[in-house]
Formats: C-alpha cells, sequence, structure tokens
C-alpha cells in the first residue's frame, strides 16, 4: 500500500466510450503525475501537475484529458480511443515536483480499447 | 538526460546475491542515479539512491565507481519475492523526470 489509490483497476472500452480513470493520493503531495506503460515498452510520463497546475503534456493525443481539481486527486478522462491505447495507466505522486526519489505510484488501471 | 543501458534479463536462485550493472557514459554532473522496483501489474517502487561511492538500506547496496559512468545494483540473499523488472534512472535529484528504459527482469528460483 503506497498512498496512492486507483480506480477502476481495470477497464474495457469500446472506441467510442466515454471513461475516466481515477486516482487519489493520501500523503499530503503537492506533485501528481499520469504515465503510460504499454506491453513490452517502458513507462512513458503523459501529464505532471503541480499544486493543481498543469505544468507538463508530453505529447499526448487531445483524447486524453487530465483534470486535477485538487492536490489529492487526478483523473484522466478519455474518449474515443484507440485500440493502441490499450496499456496499463499509472498515477504518481511526489511530495515536490519532479523528486526522483520519493515518487510514490499507485497499482494503476489496466485499458483494453476493443 | 543520461540514457542508461542494463541487460534485459537476470536469472538467479534463492539465497543469492544478485547485481544488476547499469550503464551511464553521459552522466551529467548534477545527476544522481535512482533504482526503482516494479512488480507485474504494480507500479515502480522506489529501491535507492545515490551519488557517489556506496549507499545501502535496508532493501539493497548501491555502489557507484569514482567516474560515475556506472553503477550496481547489489540485492543480498534474495527471495522469490523479488522477482521484478528493476530500473535504472539517471537525472536531476530535484525538478528532474523519471525517464524509465527496459529495466532488468530479474527472475529467482528456487
Amino acid at each position: 500500500e503506497t498512498g496512492v489509490t486507483q480506480t477502476p483497476r481495470h477497464l474495457v472500452m469500446g472506441m467510442t466510450n466515454k471513461k475516466s480513470l481515477k486516482c487519489e493520493q493520501h500523503l499530503g503531495h503537492n506533485a501528481m503525475y499520469w504515465y503510460k506503460q504499454s506491453a513490452k515498452k517502458p513507462l512513458e510520463l503523459m501529464f505532471v501537475y503541480n499544486f493543481k497546475e498543469q505544468t507538463e503534456n508530453n505529447s499526448v493525443p487531445s483524447r486524453f484529458s487530465p483534470e486535477c481539481p485538487n492536490s489529492s486527486h487526478l483523473f484522466l478522462h478519455l474518449h474515443t480511443l484507440q485500440p493502441e491505447d490499450s496499456a496499463l495507466y499509472l498515477c504518481a505522486s511526489s511530495q515536490v515536483l519532479g523528486d526522483t526519489d520519493t515518487q510514490y505510484f499507485g497499482p494503476g488501471t489496466r485499458l483494453t480499447v476493443l | 538526460l543520461a540514457k542508461t543501458t542494463q541487460p534485459i534479463s537476470m536469472d538467479s536462485y534463492e539465497g543469492q546475491e544478485v547485481n544488476i550493472t547499469c550503464s551511464h557514459n553521459n552522466i551529467a554532473t548534477n545527476d544522481y542515479i535512482t533504482w526503482y522496483q516494479q512488480f507485474p501489474s504494480q507500479g515502480p517502487r522506489f529501491i535507492i539512491q545515490g551519488y557517489k561511492t556506496k549507499v545501502t538500506n535496508e532493501v539493497a547496496s548501491l555502489f557507484i565507481p569514482a567516474d560515475r559512468k556506472s553503477s550496481t545494483l547489489s540485492l543480498p540473499r534474495v527471495s522469490l519475492s523479488d522477482t521484478a523488472v528493476y530500473y535504472c534512472l539517471v537525472g536531476d535529484r530535484r525538478g528532474g523526470k523519471l525517464i524509465f528504459g527496459q529495466g532488468t527482469e530479474l527472475s529467482v528460483k528456487p
């Protein structure tokens, strides 16, 4: 248990569906991150938020829309996804933006796009 | 950011010491070396971080030679539960990004 929770743990959706992934951290951290991990590929950083403000969008397609209503919650809204978007989506948080030794990851959401 | 190179996979047996070496020839003066561990279907977990010489914690040791162009993660007396992917990352300790490579898939056998 890392103090970072993600729901749902598994999600299957069609290409025309709209769904949202939720992340919540109970650590009092100020920075939150979304990563994508495709099969047999390294983790890719998608978005970074610091004190609710987006500080980085790593050239992510607009069909992925993040939202950070407060420092404890992070959402990833999904719409009109493609089968190649199937992956493990990981949320992480850290006390300070860009900490490399104290990023805590959630268990991830396994997404399958049909 | 410095690129890292590490073996794709390693096999070991329970009770053995495992050493995973990572090459980072282009490491910068301000860069730290950080190792993360990832179990299947879980997010990565921080193991250890160092700048030079040797760092030890309750989980592992990290050996860094004087030129800092490589580092070795040492896991003492591994058990089956140490089967995971181990990532070596190099970058600023603060204000940096976690840039993950392919990692080393460690398989511990009975």
